[in-house]
């Protein structure tokens, strides 16, 4: 199993532009997670999915923030417009629906708005 | 879900055992003791979990004491690797998905 697959790995983009930082979760894994990590803040769960719909946003800090989850396999959040504020490294993270275990995370999208 | 408290930082010779502490005092009877790490720039890795029963894996013990108020995460034979910060988080399950809110943890540093 490849893992949850993030990308890109890193992300440049001035000020204004459109960023979006896609996730591929583990097959079979019904949950999907979106995690922001800065100094200041630690991390922060933005919103996560069950099978494939939004079940808690409350944590995405503004309107300029969406996230999709189009199918089991794949999800993006997007950015727009991006500011220097949203440098951040951001995690996507899976895992089963059923059972308490815990998830998997990526290796992680370094974002830098410039 | 239930608040912890950790110590910001931690040293362990390498080859000893890394006992680190958590207090959660108000945990509720359903919430269960989680336990992950992230190693510098990368993302948090799950080590353990537990509800009432110590637990051991492949990679560390869970000692949680019979109140449950405080656990402990016991890695025996610590390596360099092991550097990391280790969070200790406590959730109640849910078949919805589990939640995971973590605080600051334990900056761990193994010592040569």
């Amino acid at each position: 199993d490849a893992g949850v697959i993030q990308s890109p790995r890193h992300e440049v983009t001035e000020m204004g532009q459109e960023v979006t930082l896609r996730c591929k979760p583990i097959s079979g894994h019904n949950s999907l997670f979106w995690y922001r990590q800065t100094m200041m803040r630690g991390l922060e769960l933005l919103i996560y999915f069950n099978n494939n719909v939004p079940i808690d946003d409350s944590g995405m800090p503004e309107d300029r923030f969406s996230a999709k989850m189009p199918n089991a396999s794949f999800s993006t959040l997007k950015i727009q417009p991006s500011e220097p504020r949203d440098s951040a490294v951001y995690f996507c993270a899976s895992s089963p629906a059923q059972g308490a275990g815990g998830y998997t995370f990526g290796s992680g999208t370094r974002l830098t708005v410039v | 879900d239930a608040k912890t408290t950790q110590p910001p930082s931690m040293d362990c010779a390498e080859g000893r055992a890394a006992n680190l502490p958590c207090n959660h005092s108000t945990i509720s009877g359903n919430e269960y003791v989680y336990w992950y790490r992230q190693i510098h720039s990368q993302g948090p890795q799950y080590i353990i979990h537990g509800l009432k029963n110590n637990e051991t894996n492949e990679m560390a013990s869970l000692i949680i004491t019979e109140d449950r108020k405080s656990s402990t995460l016991i890695l025996p034979h610590a390596t360099l690797r092991d550097t990391a910060v280790y969070y200790c988080i406590v959730r109640v399950y849910s078949n919805t998905g589990n939640q995971f809110y973590f605080g600051t943890g334990t900056s761990l540093t193994v010592i040569p």
